[in-house]
């Protein structure tokens, strides 16, 4: 089965760092999301991304966050200075033509921790 | 406001007996509802859905899950579990209207032992 790969797999920073995690969805996939799970706590949408624009964003993507698909193959996040509270797993997915409707693909993730 | 419950931060079941995950919900319309499971070390990974049709729905592995419009819930089940089916399960719902985001609950960690 195709799978969404994202690097770094851990990623450690200080506060008031920038951060940019990474993410290669599946080729033919349209509709891109960010979603997040602090320790012990439930997943949290923060973005999706179609058409190459922001369709929706949850009030934690703040200024702050920004995405990107520079190359029509990845798919970024980037925390321009990072917090303690946004240390989290952060999980990339991507559906395909029915977007959330259908299932998604999610990454295996990257662990921040932010010092 | 959407919500999703799963009451049971753990269920533990003996191999070959039947499992059950509760999951709740509270949405505004006709729900879209979802359960995904992960591994360690891996994403989350599609189970099932419910979107119209029939209340029970199958899925991977041989999970199959009841909507109950009645109880707002949609719980995960499956006959016979395996040892292979340890994992930590979440619920997820949609709202039908205007928006393309999954509210997810707090998942529940499924322990089968041998």
């Amino acid at each position: 089965e195709p799978e969404v790969t994202q690097t770094p797999s851990h990623q450690v920073t200080q506060m008031g760092q920038e951060v940019i995690l990474r993410c290669v969805p599946i080729s033919n996939h349209l509709y891109f999301y960010w979603y997040r799970q602090i320790l012990g706590q439930k997943v949290e949408f923060l973005v999706s991304f179609y058409n190459n624009e922001i369709s929706e964003k949850s009030e934690i993507f703040d200024d702050q966050f920004s995405v990107e698909r520079p190359d029509g193959s990845n798919f970024t996040l980037k925390i321009r200075s990072t917090k303690l509270e946004d240390s989290a797993m952060y999980f990339c997915a991507s559906g395909g033509q029915g977007g959330a409707n259908e299932k998604l693909f999610f990454g295996s993730g990257t662990q921040l921790s932010v010092l | 406001a959407q919500s999703v419950a799963q009451p049971e931060d753990q269920v533990n079941v003996a191999e070959g007996n039947p499992l059950t995950v509760k999951c709740t919900y509270s949405v505004s319309g006709n729900p879209y509802l979802f359960w995904y499971v992960q591994y360690p070390n891996r994403g989350l990974q599609f189970l099932l859905k419910y979107i119209t049709g029939d209340n029970l729905v199958k899925g991977s592995y041989g999970f199959e899950a009841e909507f109950n419009k009645s109880q707002t819930s949609f719980h995960l089940k499956k006959p016979s579990a395996l040892v292979s089916d340890s994992a930590l399960y979440f619920c997820a719902v949609r709202s039908l209207w205007g928006t393309d985001k999954l509210i997810f609950g707090t998942g529940t960690r499924l322990q089968v032992f041998p």
